[in-house]
């Protein structure tokens, strides 16, 4: 079967820094998704990773290791505004996308 | 641009009633989709349409019609809600990918909507 798992609950501190993990195990791998969803919101974009290696994006970064089925979306300089819940997808064989159950990611002052 | 937009927000259904819920996107955006959201799982893909006049089942089609007429519209439609299909709905929409670099267009999602089926 396809699986995403990553932690359902993370606690950060404003300023700090923070990396939600995702492991997979789909048939096939065309790329790998992070997207943000705050509460009662619809899902937005924040990266693809389809090489090995990290992406750099301003104060997100996403990492992917293929062999290893792992990546890790880090966020640095954390804003309150960052609380939110954060979604690990994989674009499988037939150009699917299979979802984890999201990360909920909680800001303290 | 509105982008992707969902009619209606919020429904509340008794058993065995049915409804349709409307995606428009002004994108031109050939494939659309429809998700269910419900606690604790990941988004779970129902049906999906590579372009007008095509659609698809997709992980979880069980109760649930599409068509998509026209390019912009993409319409699911419950025959007979279920408590089961409470739920929360996102329909997205994504351009075909580039073919190039290995790169893939991401998909663009609508506000959601609701569902409450009693």
């Amino acid at each position: 079967g396809q699986n995403i798992d990553q932690p359902t609950e993370m606690t950060a501190t404003e300023g700090a820094i923070v990396q939600i993990n995702c492991t997979y195990q789909t048939s096939g791998f065309n790329g790998l998704f992070w997207y943000q969803q705050h509460a009662g919101e619809a899902p937005t974009f924040l990266s693809y990773n389809v090489l090995d290696g990290l992406e750099e994006k301003g104060r997100f970064s996403s990492f992917l290791s293929r062999s290893k089925g792992y990546s890790y979306l880090l966020l640095k300089e954390l804003q309150m505004k960052d609380s939110a819940s954060y979604l690990c997808a994989v674009l499988d064989s037939n150009y699917q996308l299979i979802w984890g159950a999201g990360t909920k990611l909680i800001i303290k002052p | 641009n509105a982008g992707v937009t969902q009619t209606p927000k919020f429904r509340v259904l008794k058993t065995g009633q049915s409804m349709t819920l409307l995606c428009a996107q002004d994108m031109n955006h050939e494939y659309m989709y429809w998700y269910r959201q419900d606690p604790g799982m990941g988004l779970r893909l129902i049906h999906y349409s590579v372009g007008e006049g095509t659609t698809a089942k997709g992980e979880v089609p069980d109760g649930y019609n599409v068509s998509r007429l026209k390019k912009q519209n993409f319409l699911l439609g419950l025959e007979s809600a279920a408590p089961s299909q409470t739920s929360v709905y996102f329909c997205a929409s994504k351009p075909p990918s580039p073919g190039t670099g290995g790169e893939v267009n991401e998909q663009f999602f609508g506000p959601g909507t609701r569902l409450t089926v009693l």
